[in-house]
């Protein structure tokens, strides 16, 4: 049984650019959630997909945005990067979206913004 | 608008006493709350649960108590190990399994 991983682990990249990050969930799981940890803070709900489609959403712009796969793997996009992107980004799998007192993440990806 | 806090950053405990590490919340609603442990370059990891209807959850060295009246909970380790060092974050619903976290108390357990 595989866990989740997360690509790329670290990157950088400027301002306004875009970036594109990978999660495969853990086998079985159906549900990709994605955090957002700033230094120094709590992971922040950015968003889950269930079934690809999008269930649920934080207090993020519209610049995030993310899909999942037939398979369950998910992107998170981030577009315009700004510094505050600056952050771990984390993914977390489940099966289903009902609270089952686990959630599985991944070692997430560390995002740079110069 | 944080729905979760932990005031307490960093707390170091000798090996074999008890670490408390505390949590504060806003929401009189919330019907269940999690511990969650993270080690450095690693995933958080579920320690713990407690359900609103229950004041106290027991695991082996980990015990959650939840002060309803308070909007409160703590966690309490049992003895603490060097093992147990960690950032732990308390978190409670926002619906289904998606979560509010606090920010976390690093818990440096000295040997």
């Amino acid at each position: 049984e595989t866990g989740v991983t997360q690509s790329p682990t670290h990157l950088i990249k400027t301002r306004g650019q875009q970036v594109t990050l990978r999660c495969s969930s853990q086998s079985g799981h159906n549900t990709v959630s994605w955090y957002q940890q700033a230094l120094g803070q709590g992971p922040q709900f950015i968003f889950q997909y269930y079934r690809e489609e999008e269930n649920g959403r934080g207090n993020f712009p519209p610049r995030f945005s993310g899909l999942q796969f037939p398979n369950y793997s998910s992107e998170l996009n981030v577009n315009a990067l700004e510094l505050d992107d600056s952050a771990l980004y984390l993914c977390a799998s489940s099966q289903g979206t009902s609270f089952t007192g686990e959630l599985f993440f991944g070692e997430g990806s560390r995002l740079t913004v110069l | 608008d944080q729905q979760v806090k932990q005031n307490s950053p960093s707390l170091s405990v000798q090996e074999g006493r008890i670490s408390i590490l505390n949590c504060d919340y806003t929401n009189s609603m919330f019907d269940y709350f999690l511990w969650y442990k993270k080690y450095p370059a690693e995933g958080p990891t579920f320690l713990i649960s407690i359900s609103s209807i229950k004041d106290k959850n027991e695991d082996g060295r980990f015990t959650v108590f939840l002060n309803k009246s308070a909007k409160h909970l703590s966690l309490h380790i049992v003895p603490s190990q060097p093992g147990d060092s960690a950032v732990y974050f308390c978190a409670a619903p926002r619906g289904g399994n998606q979560f509010y976290f606090g920010t976390g108390t690093s818990l440096t357990v000295i040997p």
